[in-house]
């Protein structure tokens, strides 16, 4: 089967930098995702990432480490408009011509003033 | 600018009673997804398609069916609603060979 685990809430202040960890145990692994939420709304991609190292797109960096099933996204200069949950994701093998993705439960991100 | 779009956006429905919610794109993809989203819960596939001849079962389709219609519609039904099946769906969309799925704004069910 497949586990996620991310914080349930953390607090940040705007402009300060801060890590949203993600910790995996899946059957085979075929990436991870970010998507982020804002409440009441649909998920919207932030990054994918299929090998190990950090990729990073603007202010948002995602980072892999397959050896230890441990992602982190990374975010710079908060902005209140980051106020959101970020959701971690994981494809693993393939199962009937689909390689299933598992979402977690998401990290709700609050930036304060 | 090309779009998912999900209808209706909110519904209260009673127990017993038939549902269709209904998918629409216009982004030309031709794999489309339905997801139920529940609090303290991620994201769970309830249906996937591949294709206008390709359906199948996600982890969670007991109780749902679904028909894609074209490929640009893809329809999610509960043949007799339940008070669990109370939860936030979202449709998704991705092309084929790429990554980012794109979601539905919605819709929020409460069956009662």
């Amino acid at each position: 089967g497949q586990n996620i685990d991310q914080p349930t809430e953390m607090t940040a202040t705007e402009g300060a930098i801060v890590q949203i960890n993600c910790t995996y145990q899946t059957s085979g692994f075929n990436g991870l995702f970010w998507y982020q939420q804002h409440a009441g709304e649909a998920p919207t991609f932030l990054s994918y990432n299929v090998l190990d190292g950090l990729e990073e797109k603007g202010r948002f960096s995602s980072f892999l480490s397959r050896s230890k099933g441990y992602s982190y996204l990374l975010l710079k200069e908060l902005q209140m408009k980051d106020s959101a949950s970020y959701l971690c994701a994981v494809r693993g093998d393939n199962s009937g011509g689909y390689q299933k993705v598992t979402f977690g439960i998401g990290t709700k991100l609050q930036v304060i003033p | 600018d090309a779009d998912v779009t999900q209808t209706p956006r909110n519904r209260i429905t009673k127990t017993g009673k038939r549902i269709m919610l209904e998918c629409s794109q216009t982004k030309g993809h031709d794999r489309m997804y339905w997801y139920r989203q529940d609090p303290g819960l991620g994201l769970r596939l309830i249906y996937y398609s591949f294709d206008v001849k390709d359906i199948n079962k996600g982890e969670i389709s007991d109780g749902y069916s679904v028909s894609r219609q074209a490929q640009a519609k893809f329809s999610l039904s509960l043949e007799s609603a339940i008070p669990n099946q109370t939860a936030l769906y979202f449709c998704a969309t991705r092309a084929s060979g790429e990554e980012e799925q794109f979601f539905g704004p919605g819709t929020r069910l409460t069956v009662l």
